[in-house]
């Protein structure tokens, strides 16, 4: 138990639906993140929220939208997706800074998406 | 972008061997992270590393920074069952501005304990 929840832990979603992700933190943090873990890739970090501010939009596709509503909690909203988006959904968070540097960075257990 | 090559891919040993795997870079990282990954889990931190040379232990983990602060290196000693799982290097460049928190991570290094 690393104190960052996600849920659903698995969904299955048709390319016309539309579904959110959920990730909240309990570590008192003030950056979350969203990354997509692809079978065989590196994790690829998709967007940066530090201090509920978007600081990092990694060229991902608007059919991927977040929202970081508090410090605490973080949304990834689906619509439209297509198969080739099936993977590994990893929300982490970190204690947050304006330094450019690279707190360390705690993962939740992440949810598997399947795009049919 | 930048790059980190992370070797071997994989790797399946017998249960008491040591274990090394590395990470390269093209650029130069000035913070060093390595995490595992267990079967249907998120990467958990094992080590961290902040500074050129720095050599670091957790139990049986060891990992260093490299001098030349584009590599870094883990060290399993004694490998048990449970070490199983995919181990990731993340990298990142302290460069400020609005560079925080974007680690680039290596492609995994799959570990196999054979009892």
């Amino acid at each position: 138990e690393t104190g960052v929840t996600q849920t659903p832990r698995h969904l299955v979603m048709g390319m016309t639906n539309k579904k959110s992700l959920k990730c909240e933190q309990h570590l008192g943090h003030n950056a979350m993140y969203w990354y997509k873990q692809s079978a065989k890739k590196p994790l690829e970090l998709m967007f940066v929220y530090n201090f509920k501010e978007q600081t990092e939009n990694n060229s991902v596709p608007s059919r991927f939208s977040p929202e970081c509503p508090n410090s605490s909690h973080l949304f990834l909203h689906l619509h439209t997706l297509q198969p080739e988006d099936s993977a590994l959904y990893l929300c982490a968070s970190s204690l947050g800074g304006t330094s450019g540097g690279a707190d360390t960075q705690y993962f939740g257990p992440g949810t598997r998406l399947t795009v049919l | 972008g930048q790059q980190l090559n992370q070797s071997p891919q994989s790797m399946f040993i017998q249960e008491g061997e040591d274990v090394s795997m590395n990470c390269t870079s093209s650029s130069i990282f000035n913070t060093w992270l390595w995490y595992k990954q267990e079967p249907g889990e998120g990467p958990v931190l094992l080590i961290a590393l902040y500074k050129a040379g720095e050599l670091t232990s957790n139990g049986r983990l060891t990992a260093q920074f490299g001098i030349t602060r584009k590599d870094s290196f883990l060290n399993i000693s004694a490998s048990i069952p449970s070490d199983v799982g995919i181990y990731f290097c993340a990298g990142h460049p302290n460069a400020g501005g609005t560079s925080y928190g974007k680690l680039t991570f290596g492609q995994g290094t799959i570990l196999t304990v054979h009892p």
